[in-house]
């Protein structure tokens, strides 16, 4: 099993550059979720999908955002304009569906420096 | 906001047995206890789960108290290469943000030789 598959590992860009990050899922799982990781604020959840439809985008910082899933077995993160301030580690994370009792197995993240 | 208290770190001889305390008071009846650790540099890695009863698997056993106000994930016989940020998490009904894993500060095991 190749588990949750992200690309690029590390990016660097300069401000005001759109800057797209990509994950492909685990095979069979029907959720998707973007996470954000800084040191001042940890670990933290932008948006999650379900059978490829948006459920949860309120941890989404602002409009420069998007994130759109196609199919099931690949979805993008955007950030356009990008700023310094976005510099972090982003996390992908799927799971068979979306509930309580279901596992998120997270891939190795995308390290992005936007300088 | 994260619903449990962690201390920020421990330390633990490599052989021996790894407790780790977490303290969930508000916890609901339909609220499951989640372990994740996290190495330098790499993705959250799931450890186990539970909701009532305690649990065990390959990697550790979880043990929930009987009021569930508190758990403690324990690694039998730590490695040097459990040393990580250890989080537990409280993941409530779909309805109730249960689609989230809501990351506190967790825990920062430090297995010394």
């Amino acid at each position: 099993d190749a588990g949750v598959i992200q690309s690029p590992r590390h990016e660097v860009t300069e401000m005001g550059q759109e800057v797209t990050l990509r994950c492909k899922p685990i095979s069979g799982h029907n959720s998707l979720f973007w996470y954000r990781q800084t040191m001042m604020r940890g670990l933290e959840l932008l948006i999650y999908f379900n059978n490829n439809v948006p459920i949860d985008d309120s941890g989404m910082p602002e409009d420069r955002f998007s994130a759109k899933m196609p199919n099931a077995s690949f979805s993008t993160l955007k950030i356009q304009p990008s700023e310094p301030r976005d510099s972090a580690v982003y996390f992908c994370a799927s799971s068979l569906r979306v509930l309580p009792e279901e596992t998120q197995y997270f891939g190795p993240g995308t390290r992005l420096l936007v300088l | 906001d994260a619903k449990t208290t962690q201390p920020p770190s421990m330390d633990c001889a490599e052989g021996r047995a790894a407790n780790l305390p977490c303290n969930h008071s508000t916890i609901s009846g339909n609220e499951y206890v989640y372990w994740y650790r996290q190495i330098h540099s790499q993705g959250p890695q799931y450890i186990i789960h539970g909701l009532k009863n305690n649990e065990t698997n390959e990697m550790a056993s979880l043990i929930i108290t009987e009021d569930r106000k508190s758990s403690t994930l324990i690694l039998p016989h730590a490695t040097l290469r459990d040393t990580a940020v250890y989080y537990c998490i409280v993941r409530g009904p779909i309805y109730n943000q249960g689609g989230k894993l809501i990351f506190g500060q967790g825990t920062e095991l430090s297995v010394k030789p």
